[in-house]
């Protein structure tokens, strides 16, 4: 299966700041996904990334807030813009392995105060 | 959208003791995954199923896809203190195109 690290691991951000998280994987995969999960609940997804395309968002979610940037097959960042609390989450990066297995890599927990 | 919908939400278990959980869509699924996840870990993948009426093992895990394929249990076995966690079930609609996460079940495993 396919492995995932993401950075940072965590941070604490002040409001109105930005925070870039990046994925990477350890072997070429045509669709990576980022997801939120909010403290206590289940994943959202934020957005679909494929390389050679701007990403697709789902409903709720926009470029400017969550620019993301897909430059190659095994990497893609997620940017969290002009930060708010209601940002504080976990950010979590996934691929599709294997045809239907979709993999998670550990998440990035970001506070912002 | 499609909703999956997870039960119990919570529980409390002796360790030692046998656990079921289960995960229902009102459409159907052509898989179903069902995933660990720890405190500050992202979600960990268990078990996939890909045919209606599949039941697959994995260790003390085993999960079937339901007859139906709107629906899929998880059972685990003689728990012990590390099956503590959130298990999400997850799947792919009938046209493989939404993925679709259900809202969780968290299992407390008491000594």
């Amino acid at each position: 299966s396919a492995v995932i690290s993401q950075k940072p691991s965590r941070d604490i951000c002040q409001r109105g700041t930005s925070l870039t998280i990046q994925c990477q994987v350890d072997s070429q995969v045509t669709m990576m996904f980022w997801y939120r999960q909010q403290p206590g609940q289940s994943l959202t997804l934020i957005a679909t990334a494929n390389q050679g395309s701007e990403a697709t968002y789902e409903s709720g979610f926009v470029i400017d807030k969550f620019p993301i940037s897909r430059p190659n097959l095994t990497f893609s960042t997620l940017t969290v813009s002009n930060m708010s609390p209601e940002d504080s989450s976990i950010y979590l990066c996934s691929v599709i392995d294997r045809g239907r297995e979709q993999f998670f890599g550990p998440g990035t927990r970001l506070t912002v105060l | 959208g499609q909703q999956l919908n997870q039960s119990p939400q919570s529980m409390f278990i002796q360790e030692g003791e046998d656990v079921s959980m289960n995960c229902t869509s009102s459409s159907i699924f052509n898989t179903w995954l069902w995933y660990k996840q720890d405190p500050g870990e992202g979600p960990v993948l268990l078990i996939a199923l890909y045919k209606a009426g599949e039941l697959t093992s994995n260790g003390r895990l085993t999960a079937q896809f339901g007859i139906t394929r709107k629906d899929s249990f998880l059972n685990i076995s003689a728990s012990i203190p590390s099956d503590v966690g959130i298990y999400f079930c997850a799947g792919f609609d009938n046209y493989g195109q939404n993925f679709v996460f259900g809202p969780g079940t968290r299992l407390s495993v008491l000594p």
